[in-house]
């Protein structure tokens, strides 16, 4: 079954700081994805990233990046030189992929994270 | 591109009576909607998969009779809560996959339930 752990359910930064959020999956599909939601106080989610399952090369993205280990089952968020806008609940997410095609999404339970100026 | 819309964004009703949430894909046709809930403070739980032209496929503890979801074209999907109760209250989001596949959903921006 598709499992998608954050450890971390809230984290304080002043501003500047780097911070990492942690996300350990389980699955057992060979195929998959991962995605980074960041949902702001308005509750839209807004889409980070997706990564498949064969390609483990970490991406930078601006003051954004993201380490995936198949090793480890891990698939880490750091934001560098956190700003106060960087203020919200993130979430890691799974996706499988059926016989159609089809992909259900599990959601981890969250971090929060708030940046203090 | 891939724009989902939900309305309203917020509805405030007295309980035992319904309400209706439209999920529309603006900009692109989708074949698949998805329609989480979530409570204050927890993550998004699924609550079904609709796709156009058939019947919704609900998870385990999911009330369909409560939760009637109507998928009647490639561009909306209608999620109608029966006989509301203040445990229903929560934040409802649908999203969207596109005809030509793909792993993508396209979130809308939810909807806040509150009944009283």
């Amino acid at each position: 079954a598709q499992k998608v752990t954050q450890a971390q359910t809230e984290i304080s930064v002043v501003e500047k700081e780097d911070v990492t959020l942690d996300c350990v999956y389980e699955t057992r599909d060979i195929t998959y994805y991962l995605f980074w939601y960041k949902q702001p106080p308005s509750g839209e989610l807004v889409f980070l990233i997706r990564r498949n399952s064969f390609d483990e090369q970490n991406e930078i993205s601006g003051r954004y990046s993201w380490n995936f280990q198949k090793s480890t089952s891990s698939f880490n968020f750091t934001i560098t030189a956190s700003q106060v806008v960087d203020s919200a609940v993130y979430f890691c997410a799974l996706s499988d992929i059926d016989q159609t095609g089809a992909n259900n999404l599990f959601f981890g339970t969250g971090t929060r994270l708030t940046v203090i100026p | 591109g891939a724009v989902v819309s939900q309305h309203p964004s917020w509805v405030i009703c007295k309980s035992g009576t319904s309400v209706k949430i439209e999920c529309r894909s603006l900009d692109f046709q989708a074949t698949t909607m998805f329609w989480y809930r979530q409570f204050p403070k927890q993550s998004l739980m699924l609550m079904a998969t609709s796709n156009e032209g058939s019947k919704a496929t609900y998870e385990q503890g999911v009330e369909k009779d409560k939760f009637l979801i109507n998928h009647a074209s490639l561009t909306l999907s209608t999620l109608t809560v029966t006989s509301a109760h203040p445990e229903d209250s929560s934040f409802y989001i649908c999203s969207a996959r596109t005809v030509a596949g793909g792993y993508e959903q396209y979130f809308g921006p939810g909807t806040r339930l509150t009944v009283t």
